[in-house]
């Protein structure tokens, strides 16, 4: 198993531009997340989703967008960037539709918008 | 907002000796997690204690959960240099509807 995988790994935006950060996980997982990763603030909540065509808003959702068409992926779209969406983005999956169990985290997308 | 907040903020030990982490937070939980972050990497599942556990071990780790206290430790124990990394705890709050909680981090340091 990949596990989860996300694509790219590093990415430098302009500001005004859009991109779509690429999750995929291969564990039949219902739950899955995104989060970002700044420094000295730990890992918040973008958004999440509970299966496929099911998807709601974490704690910072404003400036993406996401999509569950299938189980296996989970797009996050920034539809214009923004130099405060500089972060390390984190998708993770768990086998708990609660979100509550244990979660498996991908490599990272590392993102600056310039 | 974080719900768990990690203490100390960074830790640096010598290889052998035992590390200890501590986390707080606000508001009931359903269970604890300790997650491991290696520099550059994602974050890997260290183990789970729910509200109605006290401690739970695996290899060296020893996590102990008092919820009347409102905190957690982890102890790492014999550490070596391969424990460097940044550890963080995760809150599930008891809502139905509850989503993981991450806090800051401790970044533990462990030389030869």
């Amino acid at each position: 198993n990949a596990g989860v995988t996300q694509t790219p790994k590093f990415q430098v935006l302009k500001t005004g531009q859009s991109m779509t950060l690429q999750c995929a996980q291969d564990m039949n997982h219902e739950y899955m997340s995104w989060y970002r990763q700044d420094p000295g603030m730990g890992l918040r909540l973008i958004h999440y989703s509970v299966g496929a065509g099911i998807t709601d808003q974490g704690e910072v959702p404003n400036g993406y967008n996401v999509s569950r068409s299938t189980t296996e992926d989970f797009p996050l779209r920034l539809l214009s960037a923004a130099p405060s969406q500089t972060s390390v983005y984190f998708c993770a999956s768990s086998y708990q539709t609660s979100g509550s169990g244990v979660q498996f985290f991908g490599p990272g997308t590392r993102l600056t918008v310039l | 907002s974080q719900q768990g907040e990690e203490d100390p903020q960074a830790l640096s030990i010598q290889e052998g000796e035992n590390a200890t982490m501590n986390c707080s937070y606000k508001t009931s939980i359903n269970n604890l997690q300790w997650y491991r972050q290696n520099s550059g990497r994602g974050l890997v599942h260290l183990i789970l204690i729910r509200s109605n556990e006290r401690e739970k071990h695996s290899g060296r780790l020893r996590v102990t959960l008092d919820t009347s206290k409102k905190s957690s430790s982890l102890l790492i124990t014999a550490s070596r240099a391969a424990d460097t990394a940044s550890y963080f705890c995760a809150t599930q709050g008891t809502g139905t509807a509850s989503k993981l909680t991450f806090g800051t981090g401790t970044r533990l340091q462990v030389t030869l």
